[in-house]
């Protein structure tokens, strides 16, 4: 299964963009990037996913490369409700249906 | 609507005693996972069943089964549980359309948090 690695901790102020960063260089062509993240004591919350086109939705957007080898989750303006565990996946379709491989995630931290 | 519900919320159990994690979603969805969070740790797959009457291994299988009771139901069972077994345990489902070639977003369930002593 492809890897995916992440910074551990980012710091962001309140309502400033924050651009958290994704390498996954040995992708396949039929894996989606998906972006969880975990509030504590939750479990995993759905933000966004994409293929090879950037894409956009109420909670963040998302930036892929061109070669897919990477990606960028964005937050346009951060809250303090953002603080979580951010988890950048590989979500495979075909035979390995929607597993999700999940690697340590970027901590990240809102201040006031 | 509930999503995906797991019970126990809490368990501590000794060595070698048995137990089973249940999981139901209500979403309709045909593929169910079991994950592992340990602390500090992004979650690993333990199995998963990616549709009614299926289940396969994921990452860290051993010492768990699994049983897809009905489209709606999966549980995980320890038999013998070991301290290595101290964890959160999340179930997960979503909907994967048939030819597999675009995947839906995964929910999740609140989790299980289990201590084996």
């Amino acid at each position: 299964d492809a890897k995916t690695t992440q910074p551990n901790s980012m710091e962001s102020n309140e309502e400033e963009p924050v651009h958290l960063p994704c390498n996954h260089s040995t992708i396949s062509g039929t894996d989606y990037i998906h972006w969880y993240r975990q509030l504590p004591s939750q479990g995993p919350e759905y933000v966004i996913h994409g293929l090879t086109s950037n894409v956009n939705n109420r909670m963040a957007s998302l930036a892929i490369a061109e070669d897919r080898k990477s990606s960028t989750l964005i937050l346009h303006r951060a809250t303090l409700r953002d603080a979580a565990v951010y988890y950048c996946t590989l979500n495979a379709g075909g035979t390995s249906y929607g597993k999700l491989t999940f690697g340590q995630g970027t901590i990240l931290t809102v201040h006031p | 609507n509930a999503g995906v519900t797991q019970t126990p919320k809490f368990q501590v159990l000794k060595t070698g005693q048995s137990m089973t994690l249940q999981c139901a979603q209500d979403m309709n969805h045909n593929s169910m996972y079991w994950y592992r969070q340990d602390p500090g740790m992004g979650l690993r797959l333990i199995y998963y069943s990616a549709s009614e009457g299926t289940t396969d291994k994921g990452e860290v299988p051993n010492g768990y089964n699994v049983s897809r009771l009905n489209k709606r139901e999966f549980s995980l069972r320890l038999e013998s549980a070991a301290p290595s077994q101290t964890s959160v345990y999340f179930c997960a489902s979503n909907r994967i359309p048939l030819g597999g070639l675009r995947v839906t977003e995964a929910f999740f369930g609140q989790g299980t948090r289990l201590t084996v002593v």
